[in-house]
């Protein structure tokens, strides 16, 4: 089955710089690529997603970039904020109907920006 | 907004007790999921449906089990509790057929079983 790795585990950044997590993941027929974000005491919350047939895809700090041939892809923060404190996981998933949407997260950065 | 709760945000039990979580959504949505979330290992998925009276095993089913009586509710049971079930669980439901994998999460609960 797909495994998913997430490095690094923790990152601390100084407000206002970048930060990169990078996943690598195992299953060829991935095609879905999504990026959760959970804040202290809270749920999961999807932030970007991507799809193998693009290999860049951007909203307003946030940038996912996907190499397919290589199985990696990337979530880069630009212009951080206090506010980008959280746990990030990266995902891959078939996307097929048979799987229910199943979806197989990475461990998890704990990334935090430093004043 | 989608909705999704869970009974409880934090529950202690004792080893060998019968321990149901509960998890609600408000978005009519197909999909329905059990995750436990543990330090360094990820959200990891124990049991998942699509259908009302439907299950899968996901990753790690053992010692649990679950229940979809009606499209909004779904439940984990933990026949007979132990300590390494101590853990952040976390419900999440998603949409069928929308061309959108996007799963929607509850707060969580945390067991601690003693």
């Amino acid at each position: 089955g797909e495994n998913v790795e997430q490095h690094p585990s923790t990152l601390s950044v100084q407000e206002g710089d970048s930060a990169v997590i990078k996943c690598t993941y195992s299953d060829s027929a991935s095609n879905y690529f999504p990026w959760y974000k959970q804040e202290l005491g809270k749920g999961p919350q999807l932030i970007i997603d991507i799809r193998s047939n693009v290999g860049e895809k951007k909203d307003q700090r946030i940038a996912v970039t996907l190499n397919k041939t290589a199985k990696h892809f990337s979530l880069h923060i630009t212009e951080t904020q206090p506010e980008d404190s959280a746990v990030y996981f990266c995902a891959a998933s078939e996307g097929g109907y048979s799987s229910a949407s199943k979806i197989i997260f990475g461990s998890g950065t704990r990334l935090s920006i430093r004043p | 907004d989608v909705k999704v709760t869970q009974s409880s945000r934090y529950l202690v039990k004792r080893t060998g007790e019968k321990v149901f979580l509960e998890c609600v959504q408000d978005m009519d949505h197909e999909n329905m999921f059990w995750y436990r979330q543990d330090p360094g290992l990820g959200l990891r998925l124990i049991y998942f449906s699509y259908d009302v009276k439907m299950k899968e095993k996901g990753d790690i089913p053992e010692g649990y089990s679950v229940s979809r009586e009606k499209k909004e509710r779904f439940s984990l049971i933990l026949e007979s509790a132990s300590t390494n079930q101590t853990s952040m669980y976390l419900c999440a439901s998603s949409l069928q057929g929308s061309g959108s994998y996007e799963q929607y999460f509850g707060p969580g609960t945390r067991l601690t079983v003693t």
